[in-house]
């Protein structure tokens, strides 16, 4: 289809192990959001990108998480030396460029850090 | 306080009832306003944006209140398939990021 592509479905990883994450956005879309959803919980802002540029990176909760969307279109959230309250599902969300505009959300990935 | 806060029920209610929802939200610079909807397990879905003026998609009803901070979703004829958590969500001004609730579970029961 055509919406918004996340992979894997489930990655289930060591603590201590670094992962990555993959977001494929619906084609055209300039914003790009990566959000952070704890069981129980609503989604939590985890950073911006519109085009490549990450403007806005102020919910990544420590500097193990880093994310990239050099091309402008597919990004990669990563986590590095994972800890076990890193265990949530993860989301991306794409849209049009502008105010208003809806966000689609992909599948998400749930990430279990053992 | 959180930014944006719901009561996360859950509400149990007939199928056929009218059951509505409240959210308030802090940040008076909020500009875009939604509901999304989400099943256990799987992503959030748009449900509707929400406007000053209030608008109506079926049996859906959203309500945005500037003066008091808070946006209401009102379900009429509630139907079995209607059984999920609402999300309310603020749209950040600047960067439109997502401000979401906890969301509002809502089972419909036959």
């Amino acid at each position: 289809g055509a919406g918004v592509s996340q992979s894997p479905r489930y990655k289930v990883a060591k603590r201590g192990q670094d992962v990555a994450l993959r977001c494929d956005p619906i084609s055209g879309h300039v914003s790009l959001f990566w959000y952070q959803q704890a069981l129980g919980q609503g989604p939590e802002f985890l950073t911006y990108f519109q085009n490549e540029a990450q403007l806005d990176k102020s919910g990544l909760p420590s500097d193990r998480f880093f994310a990239e969307r050099p091309e402008g279109s597919v990004s990669t959230l990563k986590i590095q030396r994972t800890q076990q309250e890193d265990s949530a599902v993860y989301l991306c969300a794409s849209s049009l460029q502008g105010r208003n505009q809806p966000q689609h959300f992909g599948d998400g990935t749930r990430l279990s850090i053992l | 306080r959180k930014e944006v806060e719901q009561d996360p029920g859950p509400f149990n209610v007939p199928e056929g009832a009218t059951v509505a929802f409240n959210c308030t939200y802090s940040n008076s610079a909020s500009q875009s306003f939604f509901w999304y909807r989400q099943d256990c397990r799987k992503e959030p879905k748009l449900l509707m944006s929400v406007y000053s003026s209030g608008n109506e998609d079926g049996r859906f009803t959203a309500q945005l209140n500037r003066a008091s901070q808070y946006i209401s979703l009102l379900i009429r004829d509630s139907k079995l398939s209607d059984s999920a958590t609402y999300l309310c969500v603020g749209g950040d001004s600047g960067t439109y990021k997502y401000i979401f609730g906890t969301g509002t579970r809502l089972k419909v029961l036959a």
